[in-house]
């Protein structure tokens, strides 16, 4: 366990509305990601980071952007929510990149009307 | 690209049957990763590992660099073990790639 909580854990908005998810971690390791899981897909990498204000984009990062302005958080956001950003979102730590064993948070569900 | 393919995609079985999930992918890779999800549920840790053999409880998972392969296996297999066994590469750039998931259901 690496305690890392999502919030919110649930939210339904509206079509064009921000919003923004938020990680935080206790153990202050070094790097966090954040994945989306819909059926039919793995989980796909949004945006990763690999330090304070270091990030990096992941495979499905249009329509997203992320901050990391101190250790122990990392949010994600979405400017302007479509219909197609609805799914589960996993927020995941591990403290040596490549060869950390991973710990994830638990999910955040998220509905765009 | 590293593609992680899982087989089978769905397993049913009865309760105490040896369970084996496969997994393959395409390009060297640092580590891999098993991980479990049950339900509606969070996602957890089974394994890391990079080579060779690791077992914890009923659980084995091995890898084979060369065939760029592994399998986890469930000795014993018990109802609880009914979840989404997922694999996941990590890659030398940082980046984590995962396979679709092995839905279990292990009947009474």
């Amino acid at each position: 366990d690496a305690g890392i909580t999502q919030s919110p854990r649930h939210k339904v908005t509206e079509t064009g509305t921000p919003v923004t998810l938020r990680c935080h971690q206790t153990e202050n390791h070094r790097y966090m990601y954040w994945y989306r899981q819909d059926p039919g897909h793995g989980l796909r990498l949004i945006h990763y980071s690999y330090g304070v204000k270091d990030t990096d984009k992941g495979e499905v990062s249009d329509g997203y952007s992320v901050s990391r302005s101190k250790t122990e958080d990392f949010l994600l956001t979405l400017e302007s929510a479509t219909s197609s950003q609805t799914s589960v979102y996993f927020c995941a730590n591990n403290r040596t990149g490549n060869t950390g064993e991973l710990f994830f948070g638990e999910g955040s569900r998220l509905t765009v009307l | 690209k590293n593609e992680v393919e899982q087989s089978p995609q769905n397993l049913t079985a009865q309760e105490g049957e040896f369970i084996t999930i496969n997994c393959s992918y395409s390009v060297g890779i640092s580590a891999l990763h098993w991980l479990q999800q049950h339900p509606g549920g969070g996602i957890v840790s089974l394994f890391m590992l990079s080579s060779g053999k690791k077992k914890h409880g009923r659980l084995i998972a091995t890898i084979n660099i060369q065939e760029k392969h592994s399998s986890l296996h469930i000795t014993a297999s018990h109802p609880r073990d009914s979840a989404v066994y997922i694999c996941a590469v990590s890659m030398r750039d940082d980046k984590i790639i995962f396979g679709k998931g092995t839905r279990l259901h292990i009947l009474p």
